[in-house]
């Protein structure tokens, strides 16, 4: 009964390969997001999706792309991975209750290590 | 843009000591804040929040006061137990339902028996 759940949480890959990452919640929340966090635990999000469609989409590299197939589900595509790409990758949900804001819930993490 | 700052780290305490771990926001508006913690290997959890000035947010024996005249919002803690060990982020939203949540750089507590 896992709240955000994120798949695989572990992913070495090949420089050049396509992965993908996914992500479900059974939380019924309108809006999920991919976060990367470095090696340093800094945390920016890379991506937002308001019921399947994208809202917030920071300067990441058009290698990656997020596909959002119903408000439940967040995947996360990359591809030619690069050395730089290795992190933990981590999906999250929320639901803002009019002007007050319940917070995210995140899933446990996609560590990704290219090699 | 909004911002977060938090004190540099990592912090290393005995147990039972007091915890204060600072941080203070820029932001346009009344944003919500938010502390979460990061247990080793794990995700993010909401440890605590304060969604207006004066708010004062508490679990785990955790406290923050959403403070709009310093723009800080300061996590403390009594007694600090070897199981709070973890990396603690301090964030904020703004106030509209496309707006991000924007952490601070996180500063990792280590606490020795």
């Amino acid at each position: 009964d896992t709240a955000v759940s994120q798949t695989p949480k572990y992913l070495v890959t090949q420089m050049g390969n396509d992965k993908s990452i996914k992500c479900e919640q059974n939380l019924g929340h309108d809006t999920m997001y991919w976060y990367k966090q470095d090696s340093k635990k800094f945390l920016k999000i890379m991506f937002s999706y308001n019921n399947k469609e994208l809202i917030i989409n920071e300067t990441v590299p058009n290698r990656f792309s997020p596909k959002s197939p119903d408000k439940a589900h967040l995947n996360l595509h990359i591809n030619s991975l690069e050395l730089g790409d290795s992190a933990v990758y981590f999906c999250a949900s929320s639901q803002d209750a009019g002007q007050g804001v319940i917070g995210y819930t995140f899933g446990s993490g996609t560590r990704l290590t290219v090699v | 843009g909004d911002s977060v700052t938090q004190m540099e780290g990592p912090v290393t305490l005995s147990e039972e000591a007091f915890l204060t771990i600072n941080c203070t926001y820029t932001a346009t508006g009344y944003p919500s804040l938010f502390w979460y913690v990061q247990y080793p290997g794990e995700g993010l959890q909401l440890l605590l929040k304060a969604t207006k000035a004066d708010d004062k947010g508490s679990n785990k024996g955790f406290e923050a006061t959403y403070r709009k005249e310093t723009t800080s919002f300061h996590l403390e803690k009594g007694s600090v137990q070897v199981s709070d060990s973890a990396v603690y982020f301090c964030a904020l939203k703004g106030p509209g339902a496309n707006s991000k949540l924007t952490f601070g750089k996180g500063i990792t507590l280590s606490v020795r028996p």
